[in-house]
């Protein structure tokens, strides 16, 4: 089975400052993958997928961007920071397009 | 539009009882449904799925019904444990070419009472 790498835990932000976010996935091949926000008490919100190396779509207009360097590698970015980025980041992988999304354990993003 | 949502916010059940949560879907188009788990401070752990075809299906102490007449999906966990104290979300898939376009409940909090 599938197993979803999310580093840092938690990260700790100053406004305007660049992040990089990583994801990998091991245990599979040529997953779908995504990255979502999920805000508190809310639900969680795509932000982009990738249904292969280099390909990438954006779900929503915002300060972030994503790129899929390898087949199992996936990375959220920014170059500089607002205090809306802020929230609990999570990396999804799916095999196929009838199996369920399976989720990494998140970064925590706090913005000061 | 489209919403996936949940009756109750918090549920509280005694230890070894049975708990039921619901889901309301809107988007009759939907094909495949997932209930997952999140327990504070991780990600969301599949339970159990189920596709538009079936109304009913069983795993391990859970069971997910699905009721297509009235758009609601419910997760049914026998034997309620405190591991099980968790927020639970349900999550319709709308279906697509080469990626799932999936949207996610709010969630329910079950709180297991020893």
């Amino acid at each position: 089975s599938q197993t979803i790498h999310q580093w840092p835990a938690t990260l700790v932000q100053p406004v305007g400052s660049p992040l990089s976010l990583e994801c990998t996935v091991e245990g599979t091949s040529n997953p779908n993958l995504y990255w979502y926000r999920q805000a508190a008490g809310r639900g969680l919100q795509l932000l982009f997928y990738s249904v292969g190396i280099g390909q990438i779509s954006s779900e929503v207009p915002q300060n972030l961007s994503a790129s899929r360097p390898q087949d199992r590698q996936f990375i959220l970015s920014s170059k500089k920071l607002l205090l809306s980025d802020s929230g609990f980041y999570l990396c999804a992988s799916q095999v196929g397009q009838n199996g369920p999304q399976h989720f990494g354990d998140g970064t925590r993003l706090s913005i000061l | 539009g489209e919403s996936v949502g949940l009756h109750l916010p918090t549920l509280s059940v005694q230890e070894g009882d049975n708990s039921i949560i619901n889901c309301a879907y809107s988007n009759s188009a939907s094909d495949y449904f997932i209930w997952y788990k999140q327990e504070s401070g991780k990600g969301p752990q599949f339970i159990i799925d189920i596709r538009s075809n079936m109304d009913k299906r069983q795993g391990q102490r859970v069971t997910v019904l699905l009721n297509k007449t009235v758009k609601h999906l419910s997760l049914q966990i026998a034997a309620t444990q405190p591991g099980d104290s968790a927020v639970y979300f349900c999550a319709e898939n709308m279906g697509g070419g080469g990626y799932q376009k999936v949207t996610f409940g709010t969630g329910t909090k079950l709180q297991v009472i020893p």
